[in-house]
């Protein structure tokens, strides 16, 4: 079974500071994303990425980076927390098999709370 | 970019009844339509997909189907049980180097 692994399942942080979330696959994926999770909005995709160091905006980056240096591992950081930045924050990854691609595997979630 | 829309956002059947929940998309080059279902607590996880050079998708109870002219496609359960409570996301794609949109997500309650 695939796994993907974040690293805390509830998180609190004060505003402004620097929070990283980390998500780790064990399948040899290429594809990875990070997407945040508000009642009544879905899924909302922040960056994605389709290979090591390579990183893609999605529809709501701003306030966030990523880092991918290793193929198992894409990192979400937040500069400097704000409160409108408290969510459910979940990470993905798909194996990339032919033009389409193949589904979604996803961690359990981080709940982020920023104070 | 593209824009997914759903409808309902909430839904309520009787067990045994059917459910219908209908996606828009808004990129006509989008081809890869798959449905994830979370449950309370849960992780998403992909009960159904679709992909553009086929119109209609069947496994056990659910069903996909799609329209490429009028850039929609719905979901249907049939015989609904309790377990089937949960919220049903929608998605649309490009290619597999292109970012996976979801729609907002359908809740559906089965009641028994």
């Amino acid at each position: 079974d695939v796994k993907v692994t974040q690293s805390s399942r509830y998180l609190v942080k004060r505003t402004g500071e620097k929070v990283f979330l980390e998500c780790v696959q064990d399948m040899d994926h290429e594809n990875m994303f990070w997407y945040r999770q508000d009642p009544g909005l879905g899924l909302r995709l922040i960056y994605f990425s389709y290979d090591v160091k390579m990183k893609e905006k999605g529809d709501i980056p701003e306030g966030y980076s990523v880092s991918r240096e290793k193929k198992e591992r894409f990192s979400l950081i937040l500069e400097s927390a704000s409160t409108n930045q408290t969510s459910m924050y979940l990470c993905a990854s798909s194996k990339r098999l032919d033009r389409v691609g193949e589904k979604l595997f996803f961690g359990s979630g981080t709940q982020l709370s920023v104070l | 970019g593209e824009n997914v829309e759903q409808h309902p956002s909430t839904l309520s059947v009787q067990e045994g009844d059917s459910a219908v929940i209908k996606c828009t998309y808004s990129d006509s080059a989008s081809n890869y339509f798959p449905w994830y279902k979370q449950e309370l607590g849960k992780r998403p996880q992909l009960i159904i997909d679709i992909r553009s050079n086929v119109g209609e998708k069947k496994d056990q109870r659910i069903a996909v189907t799609l329209n490429k002219t009028a850039k929609h496609f719905s979901l249907h359960i049939t015989e609904t049980q309790p377990e089937d409570s949960a919220v049903y996301f929608c998605a649309a794609r490009k290619t597999s180097y292109d970012k996976v949109i979801f729609g907002p997500g359908t809740s559906l309650s089965v009641i028994p």
